[in-house]
């Protein structure tokens, strides 16, 4: 059965270095979305992403996140200088249409120290 | 602001006891609920969509149920391996297909 996939698993950083999330979505999506769960709190949306551009963003996803989808097949969200509470659990979705389920990736655990 | 509860927080059953969770909203459209079981450490995994009252949809011992404010997910004759957390999560509004998610309804089901 066909999944969505993402590296690195876990990632420890250090405050104010960049890092970049990856996921490979389900072949036949087209739309991709990531979300991120700090630890104890609901899943929340950061933004969404077709067509080679951001379609939607949530208040959370300023300056410091980009997204982009460099070739056919990865999809990836770039923090620009991490923070402390940017350590959270990050997950990747996607899906066939807007109004279709989204299938989620096992996240990369991101620890910002 | 789409708002979405979950109760109760927490559920500890013994194996063979059925339930129910529940999933409370108040949104704007509704365009579809949403019910993803979450392990520890790992991604949503999802179970079922529910796109209007009065719809059901079953998968082995779960059952979702949708009314027009709230959703139910029942569990009948849960076994260990049913322990899990249960998130919900609504998409709603014209032009707006972000999930927006509950906390969740953490069971634990005891042999």
């Amino acid at each position: 059965e066909p999944e969505v996939t993402q590296t690195p698993s876990h990632q420890v950083t250090q405050m104010g270095q960049e890092v970049i999330l990856r996921c490979v979505p389900i072949s036949n999506h087209l739309y991709f979305y990531w979300y991120r769960q700090i630890l104890g709190q609901k899943v929340e949306f950061l933004v969404s992403f077709y067509n080679n551009e951001i379609s939607e963003k949530s208040e959370i996803f300023d300056d410091q996140f980009s997204v982009e989808r460099p070739d056919g097949s990865n999809f990836t969200l770039k923090i620009r200088s991490t923070k402390l509470e940017d350590s959270a659990m990050y997950f990747c979705a996607s899906s066939e249409s807007l109004a279709e389920t989204q299938y989620f990736g096992p996240g990369t655990r991101l620890l910002v120290l | 602001e789409d708002q979405v509860t979950q109760s109760p927080e927490a559920l500890r059953l013994q194996e063979g006891e059925s339930s129910s969770l529940n999933c409370s909203y108040t949104v704007s459209g509704l365009r579809g609920l949403f019910w993803y079981r979450q392990d520890p450490g790992k991604g949503p995994e999802f179970l079922f969509t529910l796109y209007s009252a009065g719809e059901e949809k079953e998968k082995e011992r779960l059952k979702a149920t949708l009314t027009k404010k709230e959703s139910f997910l029942h569990i009948t004759a849960p076994k260990p391996e049913d322990s899990a957390t249960y998130l919900c999560a609504v998409q709603a509004g014209s032009n707006d297909y972000k999930l927006s998610f509950g906390a969740g309804t953490t069971v634990t089901v005891r042999a």
